[in-house]
């Protein structure tokens, strides 16, 4: 069981560039949610999903998109980086009939110059 | 909607130390309770939480909770502590139909020295 899943680890873009955030769970949960944590400001909910087909903005949606096509995949996709990307995305899953704890993957490291 | 502060943004204590970090939260509907901690580069690993019951709360590594309903606080406790507790701690809300949706709060760094 490997739990929940990120790749890449770290990562540098230019202004202006695309990429996708991956982000797998084997646990069959139903809750998908993407945060990013900036110092001082803890982590904040980008996007969430409760479901395959069914995604939702969170407090900060701006500048990312979202899809969730299967049970275990939910990827993140910044369309045109900015500075103000720079952060670390966490991706966190949940079961829909749980104790309401959420299980983290390790981050990525996002850097956007 | 909710809001949690957590008053410290940093604690330095000692080795074996007693230690409170503080979250007040605030929210028009029943909550869920929880703490978090992040080691350095890591994610985040759940403490303990509170649903219902008894408002004293159990987690790993000794630690404990409080739950104040009406001073909306929800302080985590340790009575000594050890130099691996260094980390950040998040204190997370979430109003009971939609867990999924947490709340955090800005975080305290807990400091420990020999």
């Amino acid at each position: 069981n490997a739990g929940v899943t990120q790749t890449p680890k770290f990562q540098v873009l230019k202004t202006g560039q695309s990429m996708t955030l991956q982000c797998a769970q084997d646990m069959n949960h139903e809750y998908m949610s993407w945060y990013r944590q900036d110092p001082g400001m803890g982590l904040r909910l980008i996007h969430y999903s409760v479901g395959a087909g069914i995604t939702d903005q969170g407090e900060v949606p701006n500048g990312y998109n979202v899809s969730r096509s299967t049970t275990e995949d939910f990827p993140l996709r910044l369309l045109s980086a900015a500075p103000s990307q720079t952060s670390v995305y966490f991706c966190a899953s949940s079961p829909r009939t749980g104790t309401g704890e959420q299980f983290f993957g390790p981050g990525t490291r996002l850097t956007v110059l | 909607a909710q809001s949690v502060t957590q008053l410290d943004s940093q604690v330095p204590v000692f080795e074996e130390a007693p230690v409170e970090l503080r979250c007040n939260y605030s929210s028009s509907v029943s909550v869920y309770l929880f703490w978090y901690v992040q080691y350095p580069n890591q994610g985040l690993q759940l403490l303990l939480k509170y649903l219902s019951g008894s408002t004293l709360v159990k987690g790993i590594n000794g630690f404990e909770a409080e739950f104040n309903k009406s001073q909306t606080s929800f302080h985590l406790r340790k009575p000594s502590v050890h130099i691996s507790d260094t980390a950040e701690y998040f204190c997370a809300v979430s109003d009971v139909t939609g867990f999924q949706k947490l709340v955090f709060g800005t975080g305290t760094r807990l400091l420990v020295s020999p």
